[in-house]
């Protein structure tokens, strides 16, 4: 399967946790992108990565989330001391070597704050 | 305003009937749109996109966009009830951002 793959598909964590989430782009894109999906809301935008370089980050909240997409291995968005308020689906998506085309999503992991 | 804009629905469509779902968006330096269907509980994937002006056809599906105007539609011709689902319009400018979504049903 060459598409974008994401884990762990659900997680659970207590309020105060970490959560880890990885994303490894289809085969041949760079382009690396968070969403975040509220129930019955729709998508929202969080991050944009290359290997190595943050390009966009203006839809990531300012505290406690961090993104990477290290020279090896998947992209991570990292949310420390998870609040009930970060229970979501969170999507990652890849995109060719050109900005912005067109864009295919993981199936997402389902955090979920107890 | 909202920078993309879709009809919440639900919208309701007879099975074999087009379906003709809308958006419209904010920002004149809009460059790239696209649509997305999402069932429930799964994630978008994608139908359409367009760049230019016009129409753009690719089996039961056509997208239109209009950049005066500031819309984009699409257009589902023979629906089956397995295009039932979420619709979601994305508008790239600076960054790409969705609408809400439109509900489609199509009863057999």
């Amino acid at each position: 399967n060459a598409g974008v793959m994401q884990n762990p598909r659900h997680l659970v964590r207590r309020r105060g946790q970490e959560a880890r989430l990885r994303c490894s782009p289809m085969k041949g894109h760079s382009h690396v992108y968070w969403y975040r999906q509220l129930p019955e809301e729709g998508l929202k935008f969080m991050v944009y990565l290359q290997k190595e370089n943050i390009i966009d980050e203006s839809g990531m909240p300012k505290e406690r989330f961090s993104a990477e997409f290290p020279k090896e291995g998947p992209s991570i968005l990292r949310i420390q001391q998870v609040v009930r308020g970060d229970s979501a689906a969170y999507f990652c998506a890849s995109s060719p070597d050109r900005v912005w085309r067109e864009q295919y999503f993981g199936p997402g992991t389902r955090l979920t704050v107890t | 305003q909202k920078e993309v804009e879709q009809n919440s629905g639900p919208l309701s469509v007879p099975e074999g009937a087009i379906a003709s779902l809308n958006c419209t968006y904010s920002d004149r330096g809009s460059q790239s749109f696209f649509w997305y269907r999402q069932y429930s509980g799964k994630s978008p994937e994608l139908i359409m996109f367009i760049y230019s002006n016009g129409d753009k056809e690719d089996g039961r599906f056509t997208a239109q966009l209009n950049k005066a105007s500031q819309y984009v539609s699409l257009l589902i011709r023979d629906s089956q009830p397995s295009d039932s689902a979420t619709y979601l319009c994305a508008v790239i400018t600076n960054d790409m951002r969705f609408g809400a979504g439109t509900r489609l049903t199509v009863k057999p």
